[in-house]
């Protein structure tokens, strides 16, 4: 059965500042693997998306590696901001049915 | 495109009532994922539909049924509504195996 944890599961951090944040999976054999954001009391965000052959994802200033053989991906978010505060999940479609495995999540917090 | 639209955005029950919670996907996608999302929790998916027909359940309470039509948009149907079913509900959709497409949410309060 897969299992996704994130960590850390709080971060808080000076603006500007490159930050890392990880996910790791108990099952290697994946479809692919998606980083969201999420507001307070608000819905998903889909930040990027990595197929299971890719090794990487970019958007703007935001990073996503994926490296299944060692069960972890990282979102690198560079020269964070106040604005980029909120809770980080990624998730991982299981085998079959392709529902979701979410991770426990990152809450981010930049400091102006 | 439109995006996955839920209606309601916001739901107020009291307790032992019923809740029906419609979500409406992509235009062409033919699969509709619901889950659920506690204050403080990850989402935990509920069940799935490919194609009109159930294709996957989670830890969906039995006062919980759910189905989809056949113009593809889902209902999910709530009875005997407990203080614990306040949660996000988030409907996804998708191409079979392709990316899930998530709406904004259906925040349904049990008082």
């Amino acid at each position: 059965k897969q299992e996704v944890t994130q960590i850390p599961a709080a971060l808080s951090v000076p603006e500007g500042e490159n930050l890392v944040l990880n996910c790791s999976f108990t099952d290697s054999a994946i479809y692919n693997l998606q980083w969201f954001r999420q507001d307070p009391g608000k819905g998903l965000t889909s930040l990027l998306l990595i197929q299971s052959s890719q090794r990487e994802q970019t958007s703007g200033r935001l990073n996503a590696s994926l490296d299944k053989s060692s069960g972890r991906s990282t979102l690198y978010i560079a020269a964070s901001q106040p604005g980029d505060s909120a809770t980080y999940l990624c998730a991982i479609p299981t085998s079959g049915t392709y529902k979701y495995i979410f991770g426990t999540g990152t809450r981010l917090k930049v400091l102006a | 495109a439109a995006g996955v639209i839920q209606s309601p955005r916001h739901l107020i029950k009291e307790k032992r009532e019923t809740a029906t919670l419609k979500c409406y996907p992509i235009s062409r996608h033919d699969t509709v994922y619901w889950y659920q999302q506690g204050p403080g929790q990850d989402p935990q998916f509920l069940i799935s539909f490919y194609e009109k027909m159930q294709s996957d359940k989670g830890s969906i309470p039995d006062r919980f049924s759910a189905q989809q039509f056949s113009d593809y948009h889902s209902e999910l149907n709530m009875s005997s509504l407990e203080l614990g079913d306040s949660a996000l509900y988030f409907c996804a959709s998708s191409l079979v195996t392709d990316t899930q497409y998530f709406g904004p949410g259906t925040r349904l309060t049990v008082l």
